[in-house]
């Protein structure tokens, strides 16, 4: 069965610190995707980041980057630089080539301090 | 493109009414998703597509949910009669097939039964 674990349901950082947001996995495909949504207290829901199960390096996207350690089935979201705009909800989700449906996280709420 | 188009964007109706919630999938994805958004049960899927046709619709939570897709540019949610318990964000997402592929998302819908 395919499952995403977000264990951090709120998370806060210092404005200008990095910071990192656990997700795991467990698939038994070869092949799937990772990938990082945000929503905003607005309520929309903006994707991040993507990270392919082949992929070899770590994604990365502006300030985003995807530390992805297949052996350990994780793929957190690393936030440098933190700003008062990244104060959101966070979704961890995978998709899978069987049956290609997504599987997301319980979310982490981020909360950036000045 | 201009994305996925929800509408309406907000709706407010009376316990007992017929909802209608309304999606434009992006031209090309042969994918669509429905889910429901509550703080109480987070990110729920509701229904999915493939080309048109349900594929897995284990999620709608009762007989008085039900989602059509009459061609690949249109796809509707009623809720018939609505409850105040249904009141939730109703998000439409479509992609395209594989792994690689992320959700986009349509702004949400805000139901609100009373």
């Amino acid at each position: 069965a395919q499952k995403i674990t977000q264990t951090q349901p709120g998370m806060f950082v210092q404005e200008k610190e990095a910071v990192t947001l656990d997700c795991t996995y467990d698939t038994s495909d070869q092949s799937y995707g990772l990938f990082w949504y945000k929503q905003p207290s607005s309520g929309e829901m903006i994707f991040l980041i993507y990270q392919g199960s082949y992929d070899e390096q770590n994604a990365t996207e502006g300030r985003y980057s995807l530390n992805f350690q297949k052996a350990r089935k994780s793929a957190n979201l690393v936030i440098s630089a933190s700003q008062l705009g990244d104060s959101a909800m966070y979704f961890c989700a995978m998709r899978a080539n069987t049956g290609n449906q997504f599987y997301f996280g319980t979310g982490t709420s981020l909360t950036v301090i000045p | 493109d201009a994305g996925v188009i929800q509408s309406p964007r907000h709706e407010v109706t009376e316990m007992g009414q017929e909802v209608t919630l309304r999606c434009k999938p992006i031209s090309g994805h042969d994918y669509l998703f429905w889910y429901r958004q509550t703080m109480m049960r987070g990110l729920e899927l509701l229904i999915y597509f493939n080309n048109n046709v349900p594929i897995d619709d284990s999620g709608m939570p009762e007989d008085r949910f039900s989602a059509k897709m009459p061609n690949a540019s249109f796809s509707t949610l009623k809720i018939q009669p609505s409850e105040p318990r249904d009141s939730a964000v109703y998000f439409c997402a479509s992609s395209a097939t594989g792994a690689d592929y992320g959700y986009t998302f349509g702004s949400g819908t805000r139901l609100t039964v009373v």
